[in-house]
């Protein structure tokens, strides 16, 4: 089983829509949790960090399930500029991991006129 | 504030080079992280060092991939002999430790192996 999974997609979707990503991670130890943008042939981009009460950006809300270990994000009325790749990133902590990241392997997003 | 550099932005050579491959962490920074994307294996973790120390170098490929911090500001990943299945994106990422904090990544390197 993967450490972080995600569904790849792709989501195709039309201006103003609401869409929702999920993510689920292996490790219960996990400490901290971020969603990542990544468009086409740039680097990654921190999203937003994702607390355990939830949290919200302006149109995106994450949300976090340490029970059921999942992640989400919503992003209401998406806008073409919404499409790329999301990324769900997990601290695994532990020792010798406190530090490093793991990323899931994206979910694609394209929206549409 | 200027973010992760790297250099060179573009590399093509070929098979059988050695490629040195370079990265600026933000100032403060004191965790450094070097990634390979491909189309096909996504965004793998190479090695990861903190304060200039090697924590994690498990996902280096094979001998032919080495990586140093000579200082606390600035990283080097070199291949050498290059092939062609090296050919990939390289990013680098710096972060300050803690589990609360993300990682910044550079622009990234475009390497071409012919």
């Amino acid at each position: 089983r993967k450490e972080v999974e995600q569904d790849p997609g792709p989501f195709n979707v039309p201006e103003g829509a609401t869409v929702a990503f999920n993510c689920t991670y292996s490790n219960s130890a996990s400490q901290s949790f971020f969603w990542y943008r990544q468009d086409c042939r740039k680097e990654p981009k921190l999203l937003m960090s994702v607390y355990s009460s939830g949290n919200e950006d302006g149109r995106f809300t994450a949300q976090l399930n340490r029970a059921s270990q999942y992640i989400s994000l919503l992003i209401r009325d998406s806008k073409l500029s919404d499409s790329a790749t999301y990324l769900c990133v997990v601290n695994p902590g532990g020792s010798g991991g406190y530090n490093k990241l793991i990323f899931g392997a994206g979910t694609r997003l394209a929206v549409h006129p | 504030d200027a973010g992760v550099i790297q250099s060179p932005r573009h590399e093509v050579t070929e098979m059988g080079q050695e490629v040195t491959l370079r990265c600026k962490l933000i100032s403060g920074h004191n965790s450094l992280f070097w990634y390979r994307q491909t189309m096909m294996r996504g965004l793998e973790l190479l090695i990861y060092f903190n304060n200039n120390v090697p924590i994690d170098d498990s996902g280096m490929p094979e001998d032919r991939f080495s990586a140093k911090m000579p200082n606390a500001s600035f990283s080097t990943l070199k291949i050498q002999p290059s092939e062609p299945r090296d050919s990939a994106v390289y990013f680098c990422a710096s972060k300050i430790t803690g589990t609360g904090q993300p990682q910044h990544f550079g622009d990234g390197t475009r390497l071409s192996i012919l």
